[in-house]
């Protein structure tokens, strides 16, 4: 099965300094790739999402970009600001490949410094 | 907030009780799915239903059992607890038929300890 790997695990940058989280995958059939943003006594919402036929893909602050020779694909934000603190996952799947589900990555905590 | 509501939201259980949560999914969404997040953890998944039918599960055994109805609520039983089934426990509704085909919308979850 899919295996989603996650770097890194923390993350803590000064507010309006950008912030990059890596993730890479095993499975060649995947293309959907969502980052869900998770925070404190929630559960995960979608930021951003990107398919294999994209090698990128921006809205506003936040930017995915995919390598799909290397399997990996990462997120970008901008221009951080304090709302920005919580967990980030990567995930994976196939579109239209059955329901086999998102699988996860392990997940970054972003921490805003002021 | 996504209009997914779970409930309970926590509860307390001991090893080889059974448990059932509960998932209202957003309107106008016919698929639910299942997952299941371990503290530090990213979501792992259950399985997932449409249209009244599991039509894809993860790697979980079958003591995870679940169930949609009609107007595509869902609930998630789970039999002989065990220890590392504490976690917390996430309903995901979509609009489409195949998970992972577009976004999720989650519920806030239900957190359920084991001792």
């Amino acid at each position: 099965g899919e295996n989603v790997e996650q770097h890194p695990s923390t993350l803590s940058v000064q507010e309006g300094d950008s912030a990059v989280i890596k993730c890479t995958y095993s499975d060649s059939a995947s293309n959907y790739f969502p980052w869900y943003k998770q925070e404190l006594g929630k559960g995960p919402q979608l930021i951003i999402d990107i398919r294999s036929n994209v090698g990128e893909k921006k809205d506003q602050r936040i930017a995915v970009t995919l390598n799909k020779t290397a399997k990996h694909f990462s997120l970008h934000i901008t221009e951080t600001q304090p709302e920005d603190s919580a967990v980030y996952f990567c995930a994976a799947s196939k579109v239209g490949g059955g329901a086999d589900g998102l699988t996860f990555g392990k997940g970054t905590h972003l921490i805003i410094q002021p | 907030e996504t209009g997914v509501t779970q409930s309970p939201t926590h509860l307390i259980k001991t090893r080889g009780q059974q448990v059932t949560l509960r998932c209202s999914s957003q309107s106008g969404h016919n698929t639910v799915s299942w997952y299941q997040q371990a503290l530090g953890q990213g979501p792992q998944f259950i399985f997932q239903y449409y249209r009244e039918e599991e039509n894809g599960r993860g790697n979980f055994p079958p003591r995870f059992s679940g169930l949609q109805f009609p107007n595509y609520s869902s609930e998630l039983n789970v039999n002989a607890l065990e220890l590392d089934d504490s976690a917390l426990y996430l309903c995901a509704s979509s609009p489409k038929g195949l998970a992972g085909t577009g976004e999720l919308f989650f519920g806030e979850g239900s957190r359920l300890t084991v001792l």
